[in-house]
């Protein structure tokens, strides 16, 4: 059974930093891409970042501006999400998210299954 | 703001059949998949419909999924109580080289 657990979420203040883990098990985890989604309170979903099994292609989104960085462990069958210089708008759920098999380092076609989240609260 | 557009809310009755809309462009719907996410109360995400029209193990057949050019849809036919839920429309896109979301529709099983 796939399984991924978010760890490492807290209430943390606007300009700090807070790095995100997720320990995934049930499958082979480094011969997938793996993903961040977020989800304000009361708001949709935002994709944050992919990392593709060999760490060779990462993605994130625009709007991150350099400020999160997405890194993988495949010896240890974690992904992890580094947060800094937060602002109010990171506020929400992270989830981590498996994509689909694709046979290579590819972008994630479809995100097959996901974590239960992590609440990430900035706040002063 | 989404890139991919939804109606915020849509709604019917047990056994009506519903479509959820889903707008993008010719760099995301137009030239890969459509996927579209379940999300129920309180709970993670759920994949619904891959691959445009590919319903994973589990999803019952009332769902289906369908795309014409920039646009997609999701229907779902036989409503049930069960249903009641948020749903996202998803799509990479080649020229930002992102995953896109839609806003999400509340759908209300009245």
């Amino acid at each position: 059974e796939v399984q991924l657990v978010e760890s490492g979420g807290g209430l943390v203040k606007p300009g700090g930093s807070l790095r995100l883990s997720c320990a995934a098990s049930g499958f082979a985890f480094s011969t997938y891409t793996m993903n961040w989604v977020r989800q304000a309170p009361g708001k949709g979903l935002e994709w944050v970042s992919s990392i593709s099994r060999s760490s060779i292609y990462i993605y994130y989104a625009d709007s991150l501006k350099g400020r999160f960085t997405i890194s993988r462990d495949n010896a240890k069958n974690s992904l992890y999400l580094q947060m800094n210089s937060l602002r109010d708008e990171d506020t929400g759920v992270y989830y981590c998210a498996r994509a689909t098999y694709c046979g290579g380092d590819c972008y994630p076609e479809y995100f097959q299954h996901w974590g239960q989240g992590i609440l990430v609260t900035v706040s002063s | 703001q989404s890139v991919l557009t939804q109606p915020p809310s849509a709604s019917g009755t047990p056994g009506q059949r519903v479509t959820i809309s889903c707008s993008g462009s010719s760099s995301n719907i137009g030239s890969n998949t459509v996927n579209w996410y379940q999300q129920l109360p309180g709970t993670a995400p759920k994949l619904l419909m891959y691959s445009t029209n590919q319903r994973p193990s589990g999803v019952p057949d009332r769902f289906s999924g369908s795309k014409s050019g920039t646009s997609a849809s999701l229907a779902i036919s036989g409503l049930q109580s069960e249903d009641e839920a948020d749903y996202y429309c998803a799509a990479w896109d080649d020229s930002l080289n992102n995953v896109l979301f839609g806003g999400g529709t509340k759908l209300t099983v009245l």
